[in-house]
């Protein structure tokens, strides 16, 4: 099973709201990440998680905020969105110790009002 | 981040025909890996790659970490026309944390 499953699949906010997207996977993986693609574009890196801790923050805006409450779930808090932020939002999850076939969820598509 | 360049950036080919792509970096990588991303589905993982020279072949596609470490190439024969979408290449550097680093994208058509 090499499934990493996201939710929701869309997501509609307004720029005052706030919302979580969410992601799970059971393969037993100890690295999760969180990746903000645009059209057109390749997927960034925003944020890992390796064993349930943050270590890599690539200097991404206070207004998304991670959590990682367990080794299956990967979440990410939305606050005070900008329009700009659309995208598609992908979560993937791979071994850690150098070996990062990573795979990935189908995405949240999120678009801010 | 890490700044990966693919080439070419877009190909349209006649089916049947084979394809090659290629990833280049500023600086050495530990893993190559390649990826297809449909429209509006996450990135499907195809080859991964982990020495140095190393060529590792998944069906008609067929992959390799040049011997420089700052590139690979991504070869697909006799196209068809469920092989369009958009191919990424990613890497991971050496600074042995799990990041991983896309590519520019390289979008394939493939005209039946």
């Amino acid at each position: 099973d090499t499934e990493v499953t996201q939710t929701p699949k869309h997501l509609v906010m307004g720029m005052t709201n706030k919302k979580s997207l969410k992601c799970e996977q059971h393969m037993g993986h100890r690295a999760m990440y969180w990746y903000k693609q645009k059209a057109k574009k390749p997927p960034e890196l925003m944020f890992v998680y390796s064993y349930e801790k943050l270590s890599i923050n690539e200097s991404v805006p206070s207004r998304f905020s991670p959590e990682c409450p367990n080794s299956s779930l990967l979440n990410l808090h939305l606050h005070a969105l900008q329009p700009e932020d659309s995208a598609l939002y992908l979560c993937a999850s791979s071994r850690t110790g150098g070996l990062v076939e990573a795979f990935f969820g189908q995405g949240t598509r999120l678009t801010v009002v | 981040g890490q700044q990966l360049n693919q080439s070419p950036q877009s190909m349209f080919i006649q089916e049947g025909e084979d394809v090659s792509m290629n990833c280049t970096s500023s600086s050495i990588f530990n893993t190559w890996l390649w990826y297809k991303q449909d429209p509006g589905e996450g990135p499907v993982l195809l080859i991964a790659l982990y020495k140095a020279g190393e060529l590792t072949s998944n069906g008609r596609l067929t992959a390799q970490f040049g011997i420089t470490r700052k590139d690979s190439f991504l070869n697909i024969s006799a196209s068809i026309p469920s092989d369009v979408g958009i191919y990424f290449c990613a890497g991971q550097d050496q600074t042995g944390a799990n990041n991983l680093f896309f590519g520019t994208g390289t979008r394939l058509t493939v005209i039946p």
